[in-house]
């Protein structure tokens, strides 16, 4: 059966430094993956996704950044972290275009 | 991208059926239903997806009206277990779908809150 994991399962990093969560998925080949975020009290929001290795396409603009180095690879990366970077941040993979299957999630507070 | 609209919030007596209803006028015609589900401070959970008709699996029932415009996600004997935020989506495409991705649009859902 397939699995995604995610980690750290919860982080605190003060304004301007570095940041990488990732995220892996067993199981499966060729998976489409995405990376999401939730602020508190909101919905998610779809913030890059990836058909394929080196294949990354961003949903809105800001100063994060993504990389699928393997197949079942997803990383969410910043040089610098601003404050409305916090909240948790979702890794969710699918089969083509079928339905998204999440991880547990990364919850990110910048202090 | 077809909006949907639920309630804020709803109750429901442990043991008793649990009936989320879910508004997409303006869904097309290709445009499937999906419903997922948040437990708090968990990722979401898949429960079931349909496009016309009526669909059940181990989790739950999906009814559409015949026209589509809304429908009504089923929890049959709601538990403790149950009690979380619910989602209705309507998928949209990407602008690149090559591997046909797509994008799930997830508004603030249903806080369903299951009572002993």
């Amino acid at each position: 059966s397939q699995t995604i994991h995610q980690w750290p399962a919860t982080l605190v990093q003060p304004v301007g430094s570095p940041l990488s969560l990732e995220c892996t998925v067993e199981g499966t080949s060729n998976p489409n993956l995405y990376w999401y975020r939730q602020a508190a009290g909101r919905g998610l929001q779809l913030l890059f996704y990836s058909v394929g290795i080196g294949q990354i396409s961003s949903e809105v603009p800001q100063n994060l950044s993504a990389s699928r180095p393997q197949d079942r690879q997803f990383i969410l990366s910043s040089k610098k972290l601003l404050l409305s970077d916090s909240g948790f941040y979702l890794c969710a993979w699918s089969v083509q275009n079928y339905e998204q299957y999440f991880g547990p999630g990364t919850r990110l507070t910048v202090t | 991208d077809a909006k949907t609209t639920q309630p804020p919030s709803m109750d429901c007596a442990e043991g008793r059926a649990a009936n989320l209803p879910c508004n997409h006028s303006t869904i097309s015609g290709n445009e499937y239903v999906y419903w997922y589900r948040q437990i708090h401070s968990q990722g979401p959970q898949y429960i079931i997806h349909g496009l016309k008709n009526n669909e059940t699996n181990e989790m739950a029932s999906l009814i559409i009206t015949e026209d589509r415009k809304s429908s009504t996600l089923i929890l049959p004997h709601a538990t403790l277990r149950d009690t979380a935020v619910y989602y209705c989506i309507v998928r949209v495409g990407l602008a690149y779908s090559g591997a046909g991705s797509y994008q799930l649009t997830f508004g603030k859902g249903t806080k369903l809150s299951v009572i002993p």
